[in-house]
């Protein structure tokens, strides 16, 4: 696609409930990055993936934060049993490869997660 | 701990000024710096991107710099107009920081008229 595509854009979950965020990236780009922003603040690092291997899963929060890339190129960041505190904005971004790629981000609309 | 601050957190300004936003870094061993911006409600759109080896980049009326010596980078913004008000994020890729970016906190910025 043109751009970073990231469904849903608004989600609503109770306490305790499971949620699935989906990120489609640009076409042709290998590395893939979700972030999560809180109100007021940056964005904050969770996983990097580069084609379907997940490199990097460093900056998930807790266990119930799961990330999947299966094909190396939709991604789904799954929360088990939410919390309050999993409400923020979850970002995606890409990135191409090869020598001709600058490492620039391109991030999308974002999900944003609200737990009542 | 590698870590991004950016000064102010949040700048008014008359329309037509040119005004500077900052942006310090912990560590001066970076691969690239990139400064986004961010509308209220909306995902981050790249403005520019320095690579470690550059010292400059100029889009339309923007001009971002970088000195890693000194760990820091300036977005300059010329002729201010209100459409420019938004959150403005800077943004640090680490040496030994992996791939991810390193974010800070965004300077959001009023353009009045």
């Amino acid at each position: 696609g043109a751009g970073v595509s990231q469904s849903p854009r608004y989600k609503v979950a109770k306490r305790g409930q499971d949620v699935a965020l989906r990120c489609d990236p640009i076409s042709g780009h290998v590395s893939l990055f979700w972030y999560q922003q809180a109100l007021g603040q940056g964005p904050e690092f969770l996983t990097y993936f580069q084609n379907e291997a997940q490199l990097d899963k460093s900056g998930l929060p807790s266990d119930r934060f799961f990330a999947e890339r299966p094909e190396g190129s939709v991604s789904t960041l799954k929360i088990q049993r939410t919390q309050q505190e999993d409400s923020a904005v979850y970002l995606c971004a890409s990135t191409g490869s090869g020598r001709m790629n600058t490492g620039e981000l391109f991030f999308g609309e974002g999900s944003r997660l609200t737990v009542l | 701990k590698q870590e991004v601050t950016q000064i102010p957190a949040a700048l008014s300004v008359p329309e037509g000024e040119n005004l500077v936003l900052n942006c310090s870094f912990t560590d001066s061993a970076i691969y690239n710096l990139q400064w986004f911006r961010q509308d209220p409600g909306k995902g981050l759109t790249s403005l520019l991107l320095i690579q470690s080896s550059q010292r400059e980049q100029t889009s339309g009326r923007l001009n971002a710099s970088l000195d890693k010596s000194s760990g820091r980078s300036t977005l300059y913004i010329a002729a201010s107009q209100p459409g420019d008000s938004a959150t403005y994020l800077c943004a640090v890729r680490f040496t030994g920081g992996g791939n991810k970016l390193t974010f800070g906190t965004g300077t959001q910025l009023k353009v009045e008229l």
